[in-house]
C-alpha cells in the first residue's frame, strides 16, 4: 500500500479563494481523520469519519469549513472563502477503526498540505 | 473534553545522554495509549500502541511504560542521537466501541539532541 495520500502537498492561495485539499486513506482502514497542525494549538481534530459517514465535526472552526467522504477512497476537506488565518499544515490519517487502535500499528498519516493564504 | 498532557514541553540534551518524558491522561474508560514521532517536515509516525495497565514496549533506544490506574505512560531513549531530535506525541482513546478509533492527541514533547 503506498500510505495514505493527499494532495496538494503545497497550496498558496489568495483571500477569498476556495481550496479543496484531497485525501485517500489506506485501503481497508474505515475510520478517516483531518487534523490541522498550528503553532498555538499543536495538532488540532477538525473532523473525523467512520465507514464514510461523519460521525464529529466539532473541530471544524466554521461554516467556512466543510468535508465531505463520497467513498471509501476518498476525502475532500474545503475552505470557502479561504482566509490567511487557515494558513497551517493539513493532515489526513486513516485507520482500522476502534479495533485498529488496540491491535493496529496506530495512526497512518499522509504526508500533509501546507497551506498559505494570502 | 479529554486532556491529554505532556512534560517536559521541550528537551535539550547531549549526544549519549537518556532522557524520558511524561504523558498523562484520564485513568477512566482507558482503551489505548499510543506514541509517536513526529519529525520535522514529515508526518507523524506510530511508535507504540500500548493497552494493558503494564505493559512495556521497547523499539531499540526507545521504550515506553503504561500505567492505566493512576493515568500516566512514560517514553525513555536511552543513549540520544541526533536523529532522534523530534516532537514526541502521545494520544489516548477512551470507550473504544463508540471512538471509532479517535484518539486525542498532547501537544508534544520537542526533543533537541546535540552532538
Amino acid at each position: 500500500d503506498a500510505g495514505v495520500i493527499q494532495s496538494p502537498r503545497h497550496e498558496v492561495t489568495e483571500m477569498g479563494q476556495e481550496v479543496t485539499l484531497r485525501c485517500k486513506p489506506i485501503s481497508g482502514h474505515n475510520s478517516l481523520f483531518w487534523y490541522r497542525q498550528t503553532m498555538m494549538r499543536g495538532l488540532e481534530l477538525l473532523i473525523y469519519f467512520n465507514n464514510n459517514v461523519p460521525i464529529d465535526d466539532s473541530g471544524m472552526p466554521e461554516d467556512r469549513f466543510s468535508a465531505k467522504m463520497p467513498n471509501a477512497s476518498f476525502s475532500t476537506l474545503k475552505i470557502q472563502p479561504s482566509e490567511p488565518r487557515d494558513s497551517a499544515v493539513y493532515f489526513c490519517a486513516s485507520i482500522q477503526g476502534a479495533s485498529g487502535v488496540v491491535t493496529g500499528y496506530g495512526y497512518t498519516f499522509g504526508s500533509g498540505t501546507r497551506l498559505t493564504v494570502v | 473534553i479529554l486532556n491529554v498532557e505532556q512534560s517536559p514541553q521541550s528537551l535539550h540534551v547531549q549526544e549519549g545522554d537518556s532522557t524520558n518524558f511524561t504523558c498523562s491522561f484520564p485513568s477512566s474508560n482507558f482503551y489505548a495509549l499510543h506514541w509517536y514521532r513526529w519529525e520535522t517536515a514529515k508526518s507523524p509516525e506510530a511508535l507504540f500502541v500500548m493497552t494493558l495497565n503494564g505493559d512495556e514496549k521497547k523499539k531499540g533506544r526507545i521504550s515506553a511504560t503504561l500505567n492505566t490506574k493512576e493515568g500516566y505512560s512514560y517514553l525513555y531513549i536511552k543513549g540520544s542521537q541526533p536523529e532522534d531530535s523530534a516532537t514526541y506525541l502521545c494520544a489516548f482513546s477512551n470507550a473504544g466501541g463508540t471512538s471509532y478509533g479517535k484518539l486525542t492527541f498532547g501537544q508534544g514533547t520537542i526533543l533537541t539532541v546535540h552532538p
